[in-house]
């Protein structure tokens, strides 16, 4: 089953915040973030393997909830560059190696 | 690290034909994947390839219309079989080093007209 992402789409202004979230309804063992842009791959962001787990990168974080079978990408006062389609990725099994990504959220920040 | 080369990166293909897309990988890989993302949709995973092996399908994915070759740890092949419209996707070859650490070529586009 493909993990779930809400919001399915958001609009910011520059320096404003955003949440996006990724909810599974099967035990995550691990969760990575992508950013694809617009005729590109996607790019990795982060990966997230513990429960609670939280990580950073600029100003863009992340957590990551076992129990709740949920994971966060928090940003921060964002930026121009951060539009593009953001992805949840995960392996439901430790050693299966195979990667199913979330349904995605498109961000737009505006000037 | 792993560096992925694909290619063709951008086709126009007749309806009916095939094509097939190639990812090189510059290190010796166990785990190698095939992805399909339609217009606008998230990425599908298509298969696994599997090296000396028949590859492992996801479901609504068959053999006869994406067959895989994997003949060595660094080279697998993708054919989209017998085209349609609805095979106009960007096709992406992806490796996986670890637990950590997953790396994507950048992309087939292919268009069918």
């Amino acid at each position: 089953q493909q993990p779930v992402q809400s919001p399915q789409a958001v609009i910011l202004r520059e320096g404003e915040d955003a949440v996006i979230n990724c909810s599974s309804s099967k035990a995550l063992y691990s969760v990575h973030w992508y950013r694809q842009k617009h005729g590109e791959a996607p790019v990795f962001l982060m990966i997230l393997l513990k429960g609670g787990e939280q990580k950073g990168h600029e100003k863009i974080s992340a957590s990551f909830n076992e129990k709740k079978q949920q994971s966060s990408l928090y940003l921060t006062a964002s930026q121009l560059s951060y539009s593009g389609t953001y992805f949840c990725g995960t392996d439901y099994t430790s050693g299966t190696y195979k990667y199913i990504f979330g349904t995605g959220t498109r961000l737009k920040v505006l000037a | 690290s792993a560096v992925i080369s694909q290619k063709p990166s951008r086709d126009i293909c007749q309806r009916g034909t095939s094509l097939t897309i190639q990812c090189q990988v510059d290190s010796q890989v166990t785990m190698m994947f095939w992805y399909r993302q339609q217009p606008g949709q998230s990425l599908t995973l298509i298969a696994t390839a599997n090296q000396g092996s028949e590859a492992t399908y996801e479901s609504g994915f068959v053999i006869d219309k994406f067959p895989i070759s994997r003949p060595n740890l660094t080279f697998s092949t993708l054919t989209v079989s017998n085209m349609s419209p609805e095979d106009s996707s960007i096709y992406l070859c992806s490796v996986r080093t670890g637990v950590n650490t997953i790396y994507f070529g950048e992309g087939s586009w292919l268009t069918v007209v």
